[in-house]
Order: C-alpha cells, then structure tokens, then sequence
C-alpha cells in the first residue's frame, strides 16, 4: 500500500486530454512539493513535472502539474502513442522522514 | 552533458554480499544528494536513501535502515549502495538518481538489476 494513492490504469486515444490523480496526505502533498516521474517500458524514470507544476528542459508542454491541499495532478493533452508509460507522483514526508511515491498509474493509448 | 553511470547486472546467492556503484560526470559531484530506488520485479518505485557526497551526510529510509549501507568516494565520482548478506527478496532493479533542492530526481543511472536466487 502505498503513502501515494493513485488510479492504477488510465487510458486515451491520440489527441485527448488525461488527467492522473495522485491523493496525499498533510506531512506529504500537503507541506512539499510533488514531482511528476514517467518510466517507458523497459527504462529509467524520467522526471516530468517538479515543484508541482514546473517542467524541465526538454519536457513538451502537453505535460502539466497542479496542486491543491492534498492532491496533486498530472495533465497530458494531445496524448500520442509514445505518452504509453507508467507515471508515479512523488514528494517528501515530514512524519516518515523519506521520498514517497505513488504506486503507479500505467497510462495505455488506444 | 550530466551523466550517472552504473555497475552492470549481477546474479548472487542468498548470502552473499553486494556492492554496485553509480558514477557521476558532468557537473560538480560533490554539490548535488545521489539517492538510491529500488523497483522490485512488476512494481512501484521505493526510496531507498540519500547521501550528499561532499561530506558523506547520509539518511536512509526507515524501510532499508540496517539492510543496505548507501556511500560514496568523491574522489572519483562514484556513490554506492551495498549489502552484506543477500535474500532472495533483494532481487530488484536499483537506480541510482541525482537529487535536486526539491527531492526532486532529475537524472537517472540506467539501473543495476540484482538477481537473488539459490
């Protein structure tokens, strides 16, 4: 069970908006910032969004962040076949002193 | 172009002790947390430990406390994560990842996998 909670599926065709939920808590969401990580199949994480809603150089910007109180969110517009990745929120908790993610969300492009 | 680099796959025995390693290049090693996460086979991301190689400040997940030990030579870039005794449950991907203000990871080794098995 993860600190982290988020959908474990999520599902699109090309050219659609999907948003991916990630639930917190207050010594986590609630008092850090969350970052965004995207793994494909076979590969390293990638981080995608960070400090809730800031995208690092190279990061197209049909990839944006929100967050509110104990939620954070991960938008992808114009979702194309190569957006097919697992995605996992992460922040830092102040009671559990360590990095917690979420468990994964596998996006699939139908 | 920054860089982390790691030790190749390893198959041990339950027992056994481990150490791979994480080599960093492209920027100044000792200004930047290296952090250690494991992905066992199928599932999520965990994080393992930190460590700020500049004066080897170093803090571990209460998960992995007493069962890895995370360190680093900045004389040659390199951090480490090791075990002294293997358990089949230690069989895993481990990524080593460059850590920023935010704990935030923004470069990624291409992962050690670690095999356990009798």
């Amino acid at each position: 069970q993860s600190v982290l909670t988020q959908p474990p599926s999520a599902s699109g065709t090309p050219g659609q908006r999907v948003t991916i939920s990630c639930s917190g808590s207050s010594s986590n969401i609630g008092s850090n910032t969350v970052n965004w990580y995207q793994q494909l199949p076979g590969t390293a994480p990638k981080l995608l969004i960070y400090s809730n809603n800031q995208r690092p150089s190279g990061v197209p910007d049909r990839f944006s962040g929100s967050k509110s109180g104990t939620s954070a969110s991960l938008a992808i517009s114009g979702l194309q076949s190569e957006d097919e990745a697992d995605y996992y929120c992460a922040a830092w908790d102040d009671s559990l002193n360590v990095v917690v993610f979420g468990g994964g969300t596998k996006l699939t492009v139908l | 172009e920054v860089q982390l680099v790691q030790s190749g796959a390893e198959v041990k025995k339950p027992g056994e002790s481990l150490k791979i390693s994480c080599k960093g290049s492209g920027y100044s090693f000792t200004s930047y947390w290296i952090g250690w996460v494991r992905q066992m086979p199928g599932k999520g991301l965990e994080w393992m430990g930190i460590i700020y190689p500049g004066d080897s400040d170093t803090r571990y997940s209460p998960s992995f406390q007493g069962q890895v030990t995370i360190s680093a030579d900045k004389s040659i870039s390199t951090a480490y994560l090791q075990w002294s005794s293997l358990k089949a449950s230690d069989t895993a991907m481990y990524y080593c990842a460059r850590s920023g203000s935010g704990y935030d990871f923004g470069r990624w080794g291409q992962g050690t996998l670690v095999t356990v098995s009798s």
